[in-house]
């Protein structure tokens, strides 16, 4: 079964320090998304991505915050001087936008912990 | 009022109960209504969509009412495995595309 996958599953950094969190999403599925989710709260929407730009962001994707698809695989985010607030699962999700918006394939996450 | 709220539970229920969550949302104009089902430290994963006339899935049915911006979970003959916390999920406001997950409700299944 086609799935999302995300690397690296876990990554401890030091704050102000840059990070990059990958994702490939599946093959032929054509939106994508991050969203992350601090411990203990609710999955929070981050920004997602179309036709190679970004289609939406929420307030939290602020100018630290940038996303790539570097190539016909890869999905990127790059938080570029990290926050202690942003220690959190981030989750990677893509959906084919053929069937109802909504049905979204998630990746089992990246925890970031930032020190 | 928040875009969508649900009980925090836990809802603690043995084996065989039958146990409803329920969800309510803000913006009226949404189009889409999902439940999603997260285990602990997991990403979420999709349970059902919801549909106006009610849909069921074997032992899961939800149910939606627009009228009253509120949608429903229904589990019945509940197996340990069903302990999770199930998410209400609705498109958002400005985009179709843009997903907004409640907090969440806990199940917890005891023998």
């Amino acid at each position: 079964e086609p799935e999302v996958t995300q690397t690296p599953s876990h990554q401890v950094t030091q704050m102000g320090q840059e990070v990059i969190l990958r994702c490939v999403p599946i093959s032929n599925h054509l939106y994508f998304y991050w969203y992350r989710q601090i411990l203990g709260q609710k999955v929070e929407f981050l920004v997602s991505f179309y036709n190679n730009e970004i289609s939406e962001k929420s307030e939290i994707f602020d100018d630290q915050f940038s996303v790539e698809r570097p190539d016909g695989s890869n999905f990127t985010l790059k938080i570029r001087s990290t926050k202690l607030e942003d220690s959190a699962m981030y989750f990677c999700a893509s959906s084919s936008g053929t069937v109802a918006p909504g049905e979204l394939f998630f990746g089992e996450g990246s925890r970031l912990t930032v020190l | 009022r928040k875009e969508v709220e649900q009980d925090p539970g836990p809802f603690n229920v043995p084996e065989g109960a039958t146990v409803a969550f329920n969800c309510t949302y803000s913006n009226s104009a949404s189009q889409s209504f999902f439940w999603y089902r997260q285990d602990c430290r997991k990403e979420p994963k999709l349970l059902m969509s919801v549909y106006s006339s009610g849909n069921e899935d074997g032992r899961f049915t939800a149910q939606l009412n627009r009228a009253s911006q509120y949608i429903s979970l229904l589990i019945r003959d509940s197996k340990l495995s069903d302990s999770a916390t199930y998410l209400c999920v609705v498109n958002g406001m400005d985009s179709s595309y843009k997903l907004i997950f409640g907090s969440g409700t806990r199940l917890l299944v005891r023998p």
